[in-house]
C-alpha cells in the first residue's frame, strides 16, 4: 500500500516563528503536492513538484515555500507564521501519469497563536 | 485552470440513493476524481473517471459526461457512515506538463435514520 507520512500532526506555533511541515511518501512518487483545507474554501493548492529539485507554484502560495531535495520528501516552509495560515495542511503524491490516484497524507493541524 | 461546482450541503436518509452533482470547466481535461472525507481525516479515493459513461463500485457509482462538463456521485443503501464530505476533483496538464489535481469545494452530506 502506498503510505504517504506528514511528520506532525499537530502544531501550536506563535506568529514570526519558521515552521517546517514535512512529508515523505514511499512509492517513489514523481508529484508531490500541498494543500490547506479551511471550512467552505475546500482543498487549495500551495505548492507542488515534478521532480527533485523542481517546484511550481498552485493557487496560494503567498507566505509558503517548499524544498524538495529527494525525490521521496517534500517539505512545505512557513518563513514567518501568521495567524492566517491557521489551517489543515495535507500533502498527497502520485504518479505523473494518466489515470493514477492521488494518495493523501493524515494532515497537519497547524495552529498560529 | 479549473472551475468546479458541487452543492454545499445535502441531507438523505439512510437507506435510500442519494445523487451528488459536481460540473467543471478545465482546459485541458485528464479524469475526474471523487473523494471521501471524514471530520478530521484526511481524504480517501472513491472512484476515477476519465471516460464518459458509469463506473460502479459496490454501493458506490461514478458517472462522467465530457460533453457537458459533468459528474455524479450515487449513494445506495445508504449508511450512517457514509455521512462525510463528498469532494470531486478534476485532473489537468499544468503549465510544465504535469498533471495537476484542483477539488471542488465539497458536499457535506448528512444521513440521518
Amino acid at each position: 500500500d502506498v503510505k504517504v507520512t506528514q511528520s506532525s500532526r499537530y502544531l501550536v506555533k506563535r506568529t514570526g516563528e519558521k515552521v517546517f511541515l514535512e512529508c515523505v511518501q514511499d512509492m517513489d512518487h514523481e508529484n508531490m503536492f500541498w494543500y490547506r483545507q479551511d471550512p467552505g474554501l475546500g482543498l487549495r493548492l500551495i505548492y507542488f513538484s515534478y521532480d527533485v529539485k523542481m517546484k511550481e507554484k498552485g493557487d496560494i502560495p503567498e507566505g509558503y515555500s517548499v524544498s524538495r531535495e529527494k525525490k521521496e520528501r517534500f517539505s512545505l516552509i512557513l518563513e514567518s507564521a501568521s495567524t492566517n495560515q491557521t489551517s489543515m495542511y495535507l500533502c498527497a503524491s502520485s504518479f505523473d501519469r494518466s489515470g493514477n490516484t492521488i494518495y493523501f497524507g493524515e494532515g497537519s493541524w497547524l495552529t498560529v497563536v | 485552470g479549473q472551475n468546479i461546482d458541487q452543492p454545499t450541503e445535502m441531507t438523505a436518509t439512510e437507506g435510500a440513493i442519494v445523487q451528488i452533482n459536481c460540473t467543471y470547466q478545465t482546459s485541458g481535461f485528464n479524469g475526474l476524481f471523487w473523494y471521501q472525507q471524514h471530520a478530521g481525516e484526511a481524504p480517501t479515493f472513491l472512484s476515477y473517471n476519465v471516460l464518459d459513461g458509469l463506473e460502479e463500485k459496490g454501493r458506490f457509482s461514478s458517472f462522467l459526461s465530457r460533453s457537458k462538463g459533468y459528474s455524479y456521485l450515487l449513494l445506495k443503501e445508504l449508511q450512517m457512515k457514509d455521512s462525510a464530505s463528498y469532494l470531486c476533483a478534476v485532473r489537468d496538464k499544468g503549465a510544465g506538463g504535469s498533471y495537476i489535481p484542483t477539488f471542488g469545494r465539497g458536499t457535506s452530506l448528512i444521513v440521518h435514520p
